[in-house]
């Protein structure tokens, strides 16, 4: 069964760091990688997804990766704003047994200060 | 402009009561599911459909049922309402075969 780790459950950090969100699954076989940003109150507002067959993805000042043999991802932001402060959740499809539904980790609780 | 539309938002219901969250979207997809999002466990699905007519169970749909008579609705019952159902509901949805999922804005639901 499928099973999604995320670390650190809260991070808080000065604003202008770099900072990487740490996320592991157990079942190598995933067909995609999702992270996820969620804010207090709101839905999810998907970040970057990764297929199997990549390795990386980027959007702005977001970086995604992803080692499947090692069942790693990470989710790189740089330059830190306040803005930024949310719950980063990453969420992989696939596995065995799994019919296309996101298995998600815990998530990541930023806070970001000024 | 695409969405995923949840009513109620925010609901106190009492223990037994049946209750049905409604879940739309406008996208023409053909997959939709339902999640709830409690602390410590995160998100779990609790069914899903790949299609009208077709529904099957996620993690953890005992105390729910759904139906999926129109492609664009996709209604979460609550036939008898316990406690241990107060969580936040997320309904979402995507094209079959597509990678892009589109998360509704959440229903707080508390059963007293």
């Amino acid at each position: 069964k499928q099973e999604v780790t995320q670390i650190p459950a809260a991070l808080s950090v000065p604003e202008g760091e770099n900072l990487v969100l740490n996320c592991s699954f157990t079942d190598s076989a995933i067909y995609n990688l999702q992270w996820f940003r969620q804010d207090p109150g709101k839905g999810l507002t998907s970040l970057l997804l990764i297929q199997s067959s990549q390795r990386e993805q980027t959007s702005g000042r977001l970086n995604a990766s992803l080692d499947k043999s090692s069942g790693r991802s990470t989710l790189y932001i740089a330059a830190s704003q306040p803005g930024d402060s949310a719950t980063y959740l990453c969420a992989v499809t696939g596995g065995s047994g799994n019919t296309g539904k996101l298995i998600f980790g815990q998530g990541t609780t930023l806070q970001v200060k000024p | 402009e695409a969405q995923v539309t949840q009513n109620p938002r925010y609901l106190i219901t009492v223990t037994g009561k049946k209750l049905t969250v409604t879940c739309s979207q406008n996208m023409n997809h053909e997959y939709m599911s339902w999640y709830r999002q409690d602390p410590g466990l995160g998100l779990r699905q609790i069914y899903y459909s790949m299609n009208v007519e077709v529904t099957d169970k996620g993690d953890v749909p005992e105390g729910y049922k759904v139906s999926r008579k129109e492609k664009r609705n996709f209604p979460l019952i609550l036939e008898s309402p316990s406690p241990n159902q107060t969580s936040l509901y997320f309904c979402a949805s995507r094209k079959l075969g597509g990678n892009t999922i589109y998360f509704g804005e959440g229903s707080w639901l508390t059963v007293v």
